[in-house]
């Protein structure tokens, strides 16, 4: 069963808050993701991971870190929130390499900063 | 972004009726990707396509990179084609994928 796992499905925190995001995923893809949604606009690249402790920057990297420590678990921390991070972040796998033939998204976390 | 540009930004059909999204890409970079987001949210995949043509059922993804330009064609629109769909780019061939803002498409029965 290929899937992607996305924990939490919502989240409100107060501003100065840590926030963490969970994601997994069951088809032992090298090639993990987070991104970002804001209303009316595409995808924004955070974190790529390649594989394990293997992370690289995306396009909005500040504010964020990443942590993979397994190949199947891929986590998202927002250090001290702030209202700006308001937004769905959404997690993604894929085949090995950097062809990313084809993405598996979770469902996304609706992450609320007050 | 800027990087890659879609059209139109949205678009309003009657079902039965065929739509052209376009997708321009300001590097000759390929690995243009189709992704639709369901109305809840939910992203799927539709094409990996770094040139040429492929086809899916109704849709067909076609690529021309030496123009820098994508497009998807959907034919024979039916309301559950209701949603946004993404073309995404790898402009730096490292696997980060760059997003267009989408083209928001209503099919009406």
């Amino acid at each position: 069963d290929m899937k992607v796992t996305q924990m939490p499905r919502y989240l409100i925190k107060r501003m100065g808050e840590n926030v963490l995001l969970e994601c997994g995923q069951d088809m032992s893809h090298e090639t993990m993701y987070w991104y970002r949604q804001d209303p009316g606009l595409g995808l924004q690249l955070i974190y790529i991971s390649y594989d394990v402790d293997s992370n690289s920057e995306g396009d909005i990297p500040k504010g964020y870190r990443v942590s993979r420590k397994k190949r199947e678990h891929f986590s998202l921390i927002l250090d001290s929130a702030k209202t700006n991070q308001t937004s769905v972040y959404f997690c993604a796998s894929s085949l090995p390499g950097v062809s990313n033939e084809r993405l598996f998204f979770g469902h996304g976390t609706k992450l609320s900063v007050l | 972004g800027q990087q890659v540009q879609q059209s139109p930004a949205s678009l309003v059909l009657q079902e039965g009726e065929n739509a052209e999204l376009q997708c321009n890409f300001s590097s000759t970079a390929t690995r243009l990707q189709w992704f639709y987001q369901h109305p809840g949210g939910r992203l799927v995949s539709l094409f990996y396509n770094p040139s040429g043509t492929k086809h899916t059922g109704r849709l067909t993804s076609t690529t021309v990179t030496n123009e820098r330009r994508g497009s998807l064609h959907i034919s024979s629109s039916q309301t559950t084609d209701s949603g946004t769909y993404f073309c995404a780019i790898d402009l730096s061939n490292t696997g980060k994928l760059t997003f267009g803002d989408g083209t928001v498409l209503t099919v009406k029965p």
